[in-house]
């Protein structure tokens, strides 16, 4: 079972509507977790912190089950602005600190 | 000004040979890292350094070698360059390390491609 895994997409959906995206971690002893957006070649950049409660930042919400070890992110009303790649990251606390990032989900909103 | 900035942005070179990338944070944070983006845009870890100290190698081939001069700076040496380390190679910085941060600042890249 790889380390992060997500949905690579792509995820099409029309302006306005609301979008999930899914994120499953293999190491039960991970600590934090994070979304980060990473626009077509550029680099990565943090969207949101996941807590344990879950999280919400305007129009985005992250969810963590740590019982499941899954992490959700929630988009509402999209906009066209919206579209990038998606990515799940997980830092594996210990003597390592390992942040490991997922491979993507791709979203593009359609006008 | 730029918190991470990398050197040079793009990179073509002939297979056999050997660059070197440059990375420099402002930022005063002390760990620092090099992750790979392939064609298939999977970002994969290769170094991490606290201070200076190496903590992460992900048994990449040692043709790659990391510097780190100072907290500041971490390098990347590819020697013998292959087609297959063709790719993005992202500098990272982390303010804090084992406190669970994830919050990395990346540079902006630097295209590798070898012909």
């Amino acid at each position: 079972r790889k380390e992060v895994e997500q949905d690579p997409g792509p995820f099409n959906v029309p302006e306005g509507a609301t979008v999930a995206f899914n994120c499953t971690y293999s190491n039960s002893a991970s600590q934090s977790f994070f979304w980060y957006r990473q626009d077509c070649r550029k680099e990565p950049k943090l969207l949101m912190s996941v807590y344990s409660s879950g999280n919400e930042d305007g129009r985005f919400t992250a969810q963590l089950n740590r019982a499941s070890q899954y992490i959700s992110l929630l988009i509402r009303d999209s906009k066209l602005s919206d579209s990038a790649t998606y990515l799940c990251v997980v830092n594996m606390l210990g003597r390592d600190d390992k942040i490991i990032f997922g491979k993507g989900t791709r979203l593009h909103i359609l006008p | 000004d730029t918190a991470v900035s990398q050197t040079p942005k793009y990179l073509v070179t002939q297979m056999g040979n050997d660059k070197s990338i440059k990375c420099e944070q402002n930022l005063g944070h002390d760990t620092m890292y090099w992750y790979k983006q392939d064609s298939k845009k999977f970002l994969k870890i290769m170094f991490s350094y606290n201070n200076k100290e190496l903590i992460i190698n992900e048994t990449v081939p040692n043709r790659f070698s990391p510097k780190s001069p100072d907290k500041a700076h971490l390098n990347l040496h590819i020697n013998s360059l292959e087609l297959g380390d063709s790719a993005v190679y992202f500098c990272a910085s982390s303010p804090l390390r084992g406190r669970g941060t994830g919050e990395l600042f990346f540079g902006e890249g630097s295209r590798l491609t070898v012909l």
